[in-house]
């Protein structure tokens, strides 16, 4: 079985600060990324990384960065949190081969930024 | 840009009943689609996946694709309370990436 993990459940942090949400899967798959899931908007993708050192920006990528220096691991980073950015996060996985593959998601963190 | 969409519902069905979820798709070319299961405040998780015209089957969830009319189904046989949840459709984006569609909440009454 896939496991993501993603670092924290939930988590506190205040407005202005730098935020590090930390994801790491366990079956070597190329493709990673961060989702944001808020009531009546569904899953908004952030950023996409399709291997190690490369990203490309998804539909919401303003306010926020990335890192992938290896492959298991892909961290989300808000550079100075801001309110609007409360919010349940959610990395996903997926192999880099094959007819497409199924995305597999980590349990999410529930971020709140006071 | 290719679109997924549901109907939010809710769609509620007494226990035992088969619900059926549908979800409608813009790109014609697209042929892999998926279902993810989300229990309030989870995150989502995989449940089925179809990859050609036609039914899947996997247990009590069947997967229909009809590539001519462009739309998705699940259906779920003997429902249970606990199939009570938000189902989300996905269909294929570019580079790996999936469009979701938003959710169609399932309520089943015991």
């Amino acid at each position: 079985d896939v496991k993501v993990t993603q670092s924290s459940r939930y988590l506190v942090k205040r407005t202005g600060e730098k935020v590090f949400l930390e994801c790491v899967q366990d079956m070597d798959h190329e493709n990673m990324f961060w989702y944001r899931q808020d009531p009546g908007l569904g899953l908004r993708l952030i950023y996409f990384s399709y291997d190690v050192k490369m990203k490309e920006k998804g539909d919401i990528p303003e306010g926020y960065s990335v890192s992938r220096e290896k492959k298991e691991r892909f961290s989300l980073i808000l550079e100075s949190a801001s309110t609007n950015q409360t919010s349940m996060y959610l990395c996903a996985s997926t192999p880099g081969q094959g007819a497409f593959p199924p995305q597999h998601f980590g349990d999410g963190t529930r971020l709140s930024i006071l | 840009q290719k679109e997924v969409e549901q109907n939010s519902g809710p769609l509620s069905v007494p226990e035992g009943a088969i619900a059926s979820l549908n979800c409608t798709y813009s790109d014609r070319g697209s042929q892999s689609f998926f279902w993810y299961r989300q229990y309030s405040g989870k995150s989502p998780e995989l449940i089925m996946f179809i990859y050609s015209n036609g039914d899947k089957e996997d247990g009590r969830f069947t997967a229909q694709l009809n590539k001519a009319s462009q739309y998705v189904s699940l259906l779920i046989r003997d429902s249970q309370p606990s199939d009570s949840a938000t189902y989300l459709c996905a269909g294929p984006g570019s580079s790996y990436k999936l469009i979701f569609g938003s959710g169609t909440r399932l309520l089943v009454r015991p």
